[in-house]
């Protein structure tokens, strides 16, 4: 069985300072591995994603993400967090293709102070 | 990226009745997903919504309580039957075809009285 830890419920940050969200995942075969972010009554919305190539990979909004194989982590970061990267960040994994199942974290509450 | 709609966008519903969520994408998808969001939660997969078969269900969700149809490759419907309080959450719809990331709508409110 596949499953993902966000060991954080929430991260508080200063505006300006880098961000960093946590992400372990375990899953039997090669991980595709995913950044999603709720704002406050919306729906969520696609960050980045790992599948298979470079191990730092670039997404929207100047965030990034790391896939570190021997820690299976996959921690998201950015360097000069904003106030408006307040919000709920997902992280979530899937063997293989589309057709299997996506399983997400518990997410982790981010909160930029101005 | 897709776009998905949804509607209703909310709604609130008294105990014991049912509840029909429309999910509508703008390009012809393989693969749909209804997910649930409960207050303060993760989302948890519902069920996989296949186009000329029956919906394949997560272990703690039935057919007999989320009936879902899929007439066609753009289109998908979710319904929460016989609702408890219970069952007050955010419905999301979800697409995804092949390798990509999965797209989310922006999900149906749903508060049971």
């Amino acid at each position: 069985a596949q499953s993902v830890a966000q060991p954080e419920d929430q991260v508080n940050v200063a505006e300006g300072n880098p961000l960093t969200v946590k992400c372990t995942y375990s899953v039997s075969g090669n991980p595709y591995l995913f950044w999603y972010v709720q704002y406050p009554n919306r729906g969520l919305q696609f960050l980045l994603k790992y599948i298979t190539g470079d191990n730092l990979v670039k997404g929207s909004y100047g965030f990034e993400a790391e896939f570190n194989k021997s820690q299976t982590s996959f921690h998201l970061k950015k360097p000069s967090a904003l106030v408006s990267d307040s919000a709920l960040y997902f992280c979530a994994v899937r063997e293989g293709t589309a057709g299997n199942k996506l399983t997400f974290g518990g997410g982790t509450r981010v909160l930029v102070k101005p | 990226s897709a776009v998905i709609s949804q509607k209703p966008s909310r709604d609130i519903c008294q105990r014991g009745t049912s509840l029909t969520i429309q999910c509508q994408v703008d390009s012809q998808v393989t693969m749909m997903f209804w997910y649930r969001q409960q207050p303060g939660q993760s989302l948890t997969l519902i069920a996989t919504a296949n186009q000329g078969s029956e919906a394949t269900y997560e272990s703690g969700f039935v057919i007999d309580k989320f009936p879902i149809s899929r007439p066609n490759l753009t289109f998908s419907t979710l319904t929460v039957s016989n609702m408890s309080p219970e069952d007050s959450s955010i419905y999301l719809c979800s697409v995804a075809s092949g390798y990509n990331e999965q797209f989310f709508g922006p999900g149906t409110r749903l508060t049971v009285l």
